[in-house]
């Protein structure tokens, strides 16, 4: 079973420029997250789908940050303008079902740094 | 917003020792995952607990979940160097579907 995709790995960016990262989830999984995680600190979620619809986007900063998943697959999160805190790997995880009980599946993240 | 605190933030320990790993929640949880991530690389799912009081083990792993649901521990028996990494706790609350609040994780770092 291929696991979570992410790309690109590593993104190195410009204060003020705009960066995109790609998630493709385990096939079939019904529900997918973004994480923000800052070095030296536990995952945070910012924006949780379940197929194409919005669960949970509570501590995602909307005024700069942007995520979709049109077709309720592959996602795309978007961050328009960057800011030097913006700097941390942003983790992809799927699961099957949308419950308590599901285990999160992980991708390799996306590092980025904000110069 | 909803909190979990982990203890300690860092630990050494040499090869052979013991090692344990504490998580707090001032909120009843509805179940709690352990994860762990090796330097460099992605959270890995260890287990889950869901019932007051359950002990699970994996080899050398044990896990607990508090009688109240509000701890949590991870304890590692004789320490190898592949143990090494950032162990998370992820909580659940009831009525907020599969959202996780993960720790700041305990670092863990085993000298030969």
């Amino acid at each position: 079973e291929a696991g979570v995709a992410q790309s690109p790995r590593y993104k190195i960016i410009e204060k003020r420029q705009s960066v995109a990262f790609w998630c493709n989830p385990i096939s079939g999984h019904a529900t997918l997250y973004w994480y923000q995680q800052i070095l030296g600190q536990g995952p945070k979620l910012l924006i949780q789908f379940q197929n194409n619809g919005v669960v949970d986007d509570s501590q995602l900063p909307k005024d700069r940050f942007s995520a979709e998943r049109l077709k309720g697959v592959d996602s795309t999160l978007k961050i328009q303008p960057a800011k030097l805190e913006d700097s941390a790997v942003y983790l992809c995880a799927s699961t099957l079902g949308s419950g308590r009980a599901d285990t999160q599946y992980f991708g390799p993240g996306t590092r980025l740094t904000v110069l | 917003g909803q909190q979990v605190m982990q203890i300690p933030q860092y630990q050494h320990v040499q090869e052979g020792e013991d090692f344990t790993t504490y998580c707090n929640s001032s909120t009843t949880l509805s179940n709690i995952q352990w994860y762990k991530q090796r330097p460099g690389g992605h959270p890995v799912f260890l287990i889950q607990l869901v019932k007051s009081g359950e002990v699970k083990k994996q080899k050398r792993l044990t896990f607990q979940f508090g009688e109240a649901k509000k701890n949590s521990s991870l304890h590692i028996t004789a320490t190898q160097t592949t143990d090494v990494g950032t162990y998370f706790c992820a909580a659940s609350l009831y009525n907020q579907g599969g959202k996780l609040i993960f720790g700041q994780g305990t670092e863990l770092s085993v000298k030969p």
